[in-house]
Formats: structure tokens, sequence, C-alpha cells
């Protein structure tokens, strides 16, 4: 399997559940990203990972905790949400931090209910 | 003030028209991005350009750094380029600022 790959593609969960979203990139790369998608918003940078290391965190609410146990790997770890979070999450990977080309997977739909 | 902005933000074209989509940014930048989103989400790079002019099929994109301004043109339009297009700029250190995205509907 090639590019960028999300798992689920789909997630509905209430307010205290918690829950886990997948990103795999099979691009070699060594930067990965997290962003949120919201209705009518640009899109906003949550988490970037260079070379396993957070270099970003841009004041996301503690209830989003990512992890990024390797290069190829990149996790979004949700727990007690509000319907407000409802969006599209999209993992990206690119070569290097900016300002490489980033390559993005077909993102998660979350619905907060 | 988002630091990207677009323009227009819904654009309805016949199928062979000429299409042009602008983008305004208020930061110094090492990059432009170019990128199309379809229906269902998932979003693909077009180009990155941070000088000049660039060509990919019928897809034309080029910036104007002392302007701070770029533009996405889509020659001899067709139905399949309805999709949503993003402009987005980033800076070193992983600084990553998007437009609002230009919704395209090409009617046959």
């Amino acid at each position: 399997e090639t590019g960028v790959t999300q798992t689920p593609r789909h997630l509905v969960m209430g307010m205290t559940n918690k829950k886990s979203l997948k990103c795999e990139q099979h691009l070699g790369h060594n930067a990965m990203y997290w962003y949120k998608q919201s209705a009518k918003k640009p899109l906003e940078l949550m988490f970037v990972y260079n070379f396993k290391e957070q270099t970003e965190n841009n004041s996301v609410p503690s209830r989003f905790s990512p992890e990024c146990p390797n290069s190829s790997h990149l996790f979004l770890h949700l727990h007690t949400l509000q319907p407000e979070d409802s969006a599209l999450y999209l993992c990206a990977s690119s070569q290097g931090p900016a300002p490489y080309e980033q390559y993005f997977g077909p993102g998660t739909r979350l619905t907060v209910t | 003030k988002n630091e990207v902005e677009q323009s227009p933000q819904n654009l309805t074209a016949q199928e062979g028209e000429f299409i042009t989509i602008n983008c305004s940014y208020s930061v110094g930048i090492s990059a432009l991005h170019w990128l199309q989103q379809h229906p269902g989400g998932g979003i693909v790079s077009l180009f990155m350009l941070s000088s000049g002019k660039k060509k990919h099929g019928r897809l034309i994109a080029t910036i104007n750094i002392q302007e701070k301004h770029s533009s996405l043109h889509i020659t001899a339009s067709h139905p399949r380029d309805s999709a949503v297009y993003i402009c987005a700029v980033s800076r070193i250190g992983n600084q990553f600022y998007f437009g609002t995205g230009t919704s395209l509907t090409v009617i046959p």
C-alpha cells in the first residue's frame, strides 16, 4: 500500500468515550502532521512531529493527545470530547519540515454526540 | 483577519472556460501551496512554489513575491475539475496558514 492512510474513515463517539485515530505513511517521510478541518473554516494545524519529536502544538486542548511511535505511524488519542470537536481530521506527511510538499491522507470524519 | 485570503469563495463555470483563483497573503513565506480537495475530504497537493510559474497539464500556478499574491489558472475546464481549491503558505519552523478555499463547480 502506498501513500498516507487513515483509519477509521468515519467515527461516531459519545462525549465520555475514548478512541484513537491512526495514520500511517508509506513514503519514507520524516515529518507527520495532524490537521482539523471544520465546516467553513480554514484547515487548522494541530500537531507536528519531525523525526518522531513533537515540534509544534498549536494550543490544542488536552483532550487531544498525539503519539508518534516511529516516523511511519501517528496516532491521535481522543477522550472526553465536545460536540464542537466534530470535524474532519486529516493526517499528512512530508519529507521534512516546511517548506517540503505535504501528502495528505483521506481523513477521518468524526462526529461527537 | 486571516493571513491567507482567497477569492472568489465560490465559482461556477461552463465546461471549457478559463478559470482563475486568486490568493493573497500577509506574512513572509518560504513557499506557497495550492491544494485540491474533492468531496469526501481527500486533499491533493497540486503545486508548491516559491517564485515564478509552474505548469502541470491544464493547471498553471504563478506567484508574485513582491506583491504577496498567487493565482491558480485552469485552462479548458472540465466537470472533473469541480473541487475545493485551497491556498496555503508555509514558513520555516513548520508554520502553515491556510485560506478558506474556493469551491469550484464546472457545469457540462
